[in-house]
């Protein structure tokens, strides 16, 4: 059965720091995988999307996840952090066949001014 | 608007009582799930539908919860006999059937079981 690890519940950044929120994944077939973002009290919104085509892959407001086989992870970056940035960031894998999302536990990310 | 809907947005009642739950997905989109997100843990998968077929129940908790679909289109999550343990946010989502199956996803109900 498919699984995520997000490492660290809570991660902390100042403004224009680098952020980097960590997933790391088990998939018994070859993975799509997600980045969602809540916002309080919103629903989930998709940052992006790997579906075995670049190992890169580039988000909207920003962000961009690598997809590394080797390691089995799929960490979630962005340059320099803003005040907008602050919410709970979930990683997921499609499980096939009806391609239900198996999602990590979440990190909440605070940016600090 | 074109994005999944759901209501009510906010649901509070009492243990014991039935409850039901609506999501409107995006037209066209083939599959619809239900996940539940408890106070300070992740998403839980429920239910998968497939047109109004659900080939996928084994996230349903207890046989308190049920859902259908009707015209390939809206769903109704049933609660049951409500427990304090059923309070959490469900979410809707939907999306076309084919691979990667990307998810599209309703703002959620609240449901407060006192």
């Amino acid at each position: 059965a498919q699984s995520v690890t997000q490492l660290g519940s809570h991660v902390s950044v100042s403004e224009g720091a680098l952020v980097l929120l960590r997933c790391n994944y088990s998939s018994s077939v070859p993975p799509y995988l997600f980045w969602y973002v809540q916002y309080p009290n919103k629903g989930l919104q998709l940052l992006l999307k790997y579906t075995s085509a670049a190992t890169l892959v580039k988000g909207i407001n920003g962000f961009e996840a690598e997809f590394k086989k080797s390691e089995t992870s799929f960490h979630l970056t962005k340059p320099s952090a803003h005040m907008s940035d602050a919410a709970e960031y979930f990683c997921a894998v499609s499980d096939p066949p009806g391609n239900k999302l198996v999602f990590g536990a979440g990190t909440i990310l605070r940016v600090k001014s | 608007g074109a994005g999944v809907s759901q209501s009510p947005s906010n649901k509070v009642t009492e243990k014991g009582k039935d409850v039901e739950l609506r999501c409107d997905p995006i037209s066209g989109h083939t599959a619809l799930y239900w996940y539940r997100q408890r106070l300070g843990q992740g998403l839980e998968f429920l239910i998968y539908f497939q047109g109004n077929s659900a080939p996928d129940k084994s996230g349903l908790p207890s046989d308190r919860f049920s859902a259908e679909r009707t015209g390939e289109s809206v769903s109704t999550l049933t609660i049951q006999r409500t427990q304090q343990e059923d309070s959490a946010v469900y979410l809707c989502a939907s999306s076309y059937n084919a691979p990667p199956g990307e998810q599209f996803f309703g703002p959620g109900t609240r449901l407060t079981v006192l």
